[in-house]
């Protein structure tokens, strides 16, 4: 699996947007890009999947440069309760593949 | 939220004893994964069940082994605890034949002492 690298923490404050970016030089033709949200002591929640350009959904969006090794997760106008650890994966997008987290960044939303 | 429930959300056990946890799926997945979290760093991927086999596994020994059931719900059962399998532990759910991903439940927290 593609080996993924993002930064350890980012800061941000109330009505921001933010980007989180993560990089992926080694991503092979057949893997998608998947962002997670984790809360402490909670399971990793879902947040949006790609595979090349650019997806939105009601919580985020997700750029992928045409080259694809690379790619930034938006959160438009964060909140408190934005404030969690995000993860980037990337992989064959089956649910049959073992997911592979790295440490993740960690977003501190302040007021 | 995601429809993937686990019990019981905390344990605490002593070490060598063993320890089963459970999962049940959300509704017409078919594939239960397993991973372990400890403190301060992302998921560990265990093992993965599919139509009732093991369908991968990642590093970690025998004495950690599941199962699944015809409704798709799943064990994890880890024998001889150690002090460092305390952790959080998660199953996914998802459907082997969709490009989607995997859906985590709320994990279990095992604490051995």
């Amino acid at each position: 699996l593609a080996k993924t690298t993002q930064p350890i923490s980012m800061d941000s404050y109330e009505g921001q947007e933010v980007n989180i970016t993560c990089s992926h030089n080694n991503i092979a033709t057949n893997d998608y890009i998947t962002w997670y949200q984790q809360f402490p002591s909670q399971g990793p929640r879902f947040i949006i999947q790609g595979y090349k350009t650019k997806v939105t959904n009601e919580v985020a969006s997700l750029f992928i440069p045409a080259d694809r090794k690379s790619s930034t997760l938006s959160l438009p106008r964060v909140s408190l309760s934005d404030t969690a650890v995000y993860y980037c994966l990337v992989g064959e997008g089956t649910g049959r593949r073992a997911l592979t987290f790295g440490s993740g960044t960690r977003l501190q939303v302040q007021p | 939220e995601t429809g993937v429930t686990q019990s019981p959300t905390h344990l605490i056990k002593t070490r060598g004893q063993q320890v089963t946890l459970r999962c049940s799926s959300q509704s017409g997945h078919n594939t239960v994964s397993w991973y372990q979290q400890a403190l301060g760093q992302g998921p560990q991927f265990i093992f993965q069940y599919y139509r009732e086999e093991e369908n991968g596994r990642g590093n970690f020994p025998p004495r950690f082994s599941g199962l699944q059931f015809p409704n798709y719900s799943s064990e994890l059962n880890v024998n001889a605890l150690e002090l460092d399998d305390s952790a959080l532990y998660l199953c996914a759910s998802s459907l082997a034949a969709s490009q989607e991903t995997q859906y985590f439940g709320p994990g279990t927290r095992l604490l051995v002492l």
